[in-house]
């Protein structure tokens, strides 16, 4: 089954930082392009960041840029997000999700919160 | 590229047909999906590059338009097409996604 698990999220303080993570299982990871969507309490969707098969493209959203970096580890099968100096507006759910180039395959969710 | 849907709610009744718009501010070719979104789920794709259906998408779902105008039609809406619909365009970065479309029974 092709599937993809959100992991990392959790209630962090303002300029703190979180790494989340999603594992990729059932289709040959390698081989697609994967991002990063957030969605905000009550809102709409973001695309946060998105990164090449072999990382040589990355891109992030304006609102992340400098503050969160996008990695992966082919071997393992994993998509990583570091957030760093977290803000209120960060607060959202993070959805990764498989560009094949349309994102067709979506994680369950992590839900990260921004608050003191 | 601001992507602009409308209506912002649809009020229809099972049986009916839904039709639903996106508007980019500039040309996205046919570079465009649409998404199905239900509380407490993750978006799930219906249409890609504008007009084909995803795997196991009904057929009643279909999508026309290119450049700047596009339109999702759901022929006749089933109980569990009451949701909220995304369009989203891939033509250059950042993809962005239009405000939402909330489908609701009427």
């Amino acid at each position: 089954e092709v599937q993809l698990v959100d992991s990392g999220g959790g209630l962090v303080k303002p300029g703190g930082s979180l790494r989340l993570s999603c594992a990729a299982s059932g289709f040959t990871f390698s081989s697609y392009s994967m991002n990063w969507v957030r969605q905000a309490p009550g809102k709409g969707l973001e695309c946060v960041s998105s990164i090449s098969t072999s990382s040589s493209y990355i891109y992030y959203a304006d609102s992340v840029k400098g503050r969160f970096t996008i990695s992966r580890d082919n071997a393992k099968n994993s998509l990583y997000l570091q957030m760093n100096s977290l803000r209120a507006e960060d607060t959202a759910v993070y959805y990764c999700a498989r560009a094949s180039p349309h994102m067709d395959v979506w994680g369950q969710g992590t839900t990260v919160t921004v608050s003191s | 590229i601001v992507l602009t849907q409308s209506p912002a709610t649809l009020s229809l009744s099972p049986g009916e047909r839904a039709t639903l718009s996106c508007r980019a501010s500039q040309s996205v070719s046919s570079y465009l999906a649409w998404y199905q979104q239900k509380p407490g789920q993750a978006p799930r794709l219906l249409i890609y590059d504008a007009s084909n259906r995803a795997t196991g998408i009904p057929a009643r779902f279909s999508g026309s338009g290119s450049g700047t105008d596009f339109t999702l039609t759901i022929s006749s809406l089933e109980p569990e097409d009451f949701a909220v619909y995304y369009c989203q365009h891939r033509s250059i970065w950042p993809w962005t996604f239009g405000q939402g479309t909330k489908v609701e029974i009427k």
